[in-house]
């Protein structure tokens, strides 16, 4: 199975602020990466899949790249709406196995 | 547009059985995988296992012992039993197609408490 290692596990920030999430995989995925946010109480929301492409309706200012084993997901001009837990998710080989998640927290 | 639901009891007894069900509507369950995963509270996501509609299922090797996914194309469904439940298996279950596109249910909390 393919492992995703997910840093840092927690973040904090203010509003404005340029954040980046990385996710490392234990073997090349290509670019079959999803980033999910995910509120309390809430399914994970896509919001990036294909590692790269933003899900209809996502708001511009997240953003995705990488491709093999090494990914980054990014939120530029951090809004206090963005608050929650984020992962990344592959599904280049079954099962489709997550990340360990990052929690967003606005300062 | 696909919508999952998730059915279930929300209350099951320690060492009895987890069903749960998963409706499929916008979307046929023939040519898709789809899984159940699950989340403890306050704790990541946990993929339980995975059915495509031909019947190539497999499951987390830490839940294989106790675990059924079962997928019925004439309902439109798919299932998850889990046998011997005990505390550690209350979460919220989410049935989600996990390739693109991709969709997920709401999710059910299962309590395991007597």
């Amino acid at each position: 199975d393919i492992q995703m290692t997910q840093s840092p596990s927690s973040l904090s920030a203010f509003v404005g602020d340029r954040v980046t999430i990385t996710c490392r995989a234990s073997q090349d995925i290509s670019n079959s990466l999803n980033w999910y946010q995910q509120k309390p109480g809430k399914a994970p929301k896509l919001l990036i899949y294909d590692a790269s492409t933003l899900e209809t309706g996502v708001p511009s200012r997240f953003s995705g790249s990488g491709s093999g084993t090494d990914f980054s997901f990014t939120i530029d001009n951090l809004q206090p709406e963005d608050t929650g837990t984020y992962f990344c998710q592959q599904y280049d080989n079954l099962p489709p196995l997550f990340g360990g998640g990052t929690k967003v927290v606005i300062k | 547009q696909v919508q999952l639901q998730e059915s279930g009891p929300g209350l099951v007894s320690p060492s009895e059985t987890l069903s749960l069900t998963c409706s499929v509507s916008g979307a046929s369950v023939s040519g898709y995988y789809w899984t159940w995963i699950r989340q403890p509270p306050g704790k990541g996501l946990e993929w339980i296992g995975y059915v495509y509609y031909s019947g190539t299922i497999k499951y987390n090797p830490s839940l294989r012992s106790r675990v059924t996914i079962s997928v019925d194309t004439s309902q439109n469904q798919f299932s998850l039993m889990m046998r011997s439940v005990t505390a550690a298996d209350t979460a919220v279950y989410y049935c989600a197609r996990p390739l693109p596109p991709v969709a997920w249910g709401q999710g059910t909390l299962v309590t395991v408490s007597s």
